[in-house]
């Protein structure tokens, strides 16, 4: 596609619900990334992956919080248990190359309100 | 662990002026690389400029050009002759080189043009 594209754009769950939020990034590209973003903040780091291997979960807040890209390409965020704290902009990005440094291109995020 | 620090959570500027926003950052690493990412209201992050730590010249896009300071830590990002569409919520950024992938971003500043 032209862009990295993310669904559901907006999602509403009841405390202790599971979601999934589904990113596919731009065709070709290598890395995906995901981050968090609260309210009137930047965005925070949660996980990294280089084609299909997961390099970096460091930025994982919880064992609630699993992503997965099983094929290399689309990448799912699990979210298990939502708390109301897990409410924020879930974005993801993808970029070109392996060194890590190349520009990275973000989707319209997914904004989850838990209540 | 790096830090990015973005002191002036809004701005304005008149349609047709310049404006410059402030960025600071903070990293004992000596090779990296420096972004101003855009964030209209529609949440689509969009790369505005980017700048590697080892070139001397500040990279210009257009309207949008850097002044990078590496021996201040400082990334300031200038915007001449401001467009209505310009308004949005703007984030610093670094990327260390290596095997740390993640952007580390500012708190971001709104900026209101004003016609």
């Amino acid at each position: 596609g032209a862009g990295v594209s993310q669904s559901p754009r907006y999602k509403v769950a009841k405390r202790g619900q599971d979601v999934a939020l589904r990113c596919d990034p731009i065709s070709g590209h290598v890395s995906l990334f995901w981050y968090q973003q609260a309210l009137g903040q930047g965005p925070e780091f949660l996980t990294y992956f280089q084609n299909e291997a997961q390099l970096d979960k460091s930025g994982l807040p919880s064992d609630r919080f699993f992503a997965e890209r099983p094929e290399g390409s689309v990448s799912t965020l699990k979210i298990q248990r939502t708390q109301q704290e897990d409410s924020a902009v879930y974005l993801c990005a993808s970029s070109w190359g392996l060194a890590g440094v190349e520009t990275q291109y973000f989707g319209p995020g997914t904004r989850l309100l838990v209540l | 662990a790096q830090t990015v620090t973005q002191s002036q959570p809004e701005m304005s500027v008149q349609e047709a002026e310049t404006v410059t926003l402030s960025c600071t950052y903070d990293t004992s690493e000596s090779d990296y690389y420096l972004f101003w990412y855009k964030q209209p209201p529609s949440r689509q992050m969009i790369l505005v400029i980017r700048q590697e730590a080892y070139k001397q010249q500040n990279a210009t896009e257009n309207r949008f050009s850097v002044n990078f300071q590496k021996a201040a830590k400082s990334f300031s990002l200038k915007i001449s002759d401001s467009q209505l569409g310009d308004a949005a919520m703007y984030f610093c950024a670094l990327i260390l080189s290596g095997s740390a992938r993640q952007l580390t971003f500012g708190s971001g500043t709104q900026l209101t043009v004003l016609p």
